[in-house]
């Protein structure tokens, strides 16, 4: 694999269930990043997180949970979601090596959500 | 609240045009400027990085910067009708605890051969 990898690249689920988002980056990067896609709307950032830790939470509900385990994966734990949580959920990682060239991003493929 | 604002578009151009996407930013002491090309259904892809005033040509793509003016911009020559896609234009924001990139709408464009 290369890249970032992003499982599953669809899901469906109900309002009562609870689902996991998975994301590996396999390019050596120190950050990684959340971001959801809605139609008409601009890529909103949900979460940041920096060798591990958590850096940022962009005022995200606790409906959604991250967990980043190591520097190469990240986790979006997803529970009693409503329908309008429908859209696409976008991994990103940045190489956070020095000089400006570090703050490139780079997108897995997504996973596209769908709430009943 | 920092923006990054974008003409949504559709911009439409005829196959061998020359295509120019604009984008201005609010935040004065942003370094790095992005465009990402995102297909329908895809996820956006890194198509240019510019960090400096003026021009930096890449094939077919030209972006333009003027941080005075805070205004980015992408030119792409011989436009084909691969490249009808959303361009994302892109813009870093320093964090206390790190950098964010905010991004703009997109604009779409259409490429007709």
């Amino acid at each position: 694999e290369t890249g970032v990898t992003q499982t599953p690249r669809h899901l469906v689920m109900g309002m009562t269930n609870k689902k996991s988002l998975k994301c590996e980056q396999h390019l050596g990067h120190n950050a990684m990043y959340w971001y959801k896609q809605s139609a008409k709307k601009p890529l909103e950032l949900m979460f940041v997180y920096n060798f591990k830790e958590q850096t940022e939470n962009n005022s995200v509900p606790s409906r959604f949970s991250p967990e980043c385990p190591n520097s190469s994966h990240l986790f979006l734990h997803l529970h009693t979601l409503q329908p309008e949580d429908s859209a696409l959920y976008l991994c990103a990682s940045r190489s956070g090596a020095g000089g400006l060239s570090g703050n490139e991003q780079f997108f897995g493929p997504g996973t596209r959500l769908t709430v009943l | 609240q920092k923006e990054v604002e974008q003409n949504s578009g559709p911009l439409s151009v005829p196959e061998g045009a020359i295509a120019s996407l604009n984008c201005t930013y609010s935040d004065r002491v942003s370094q790095s400027f992005f465009w990402y090309r995102q297909y329908s259904g895809k996820s956006p892809e890194l198509i240019m990085s510019i960090y400096s005033n003026g021009d930096k040509e890449d094939g077919r793509f030209t972006a333009q910067l003027n941080k005075a003016s805070q205004y980015v911009s992408l030119l792409i020559r011989d436009s084909q009708p691969s490249d009808s896609a959303t361009y994302l234009c892109a813009v870093n924001s320093e964090r206390q605890a790190g950098t964010a990139l905010i991004f703009g709408k997109g604009t779409t464009l259409s490429v007709s051969s």
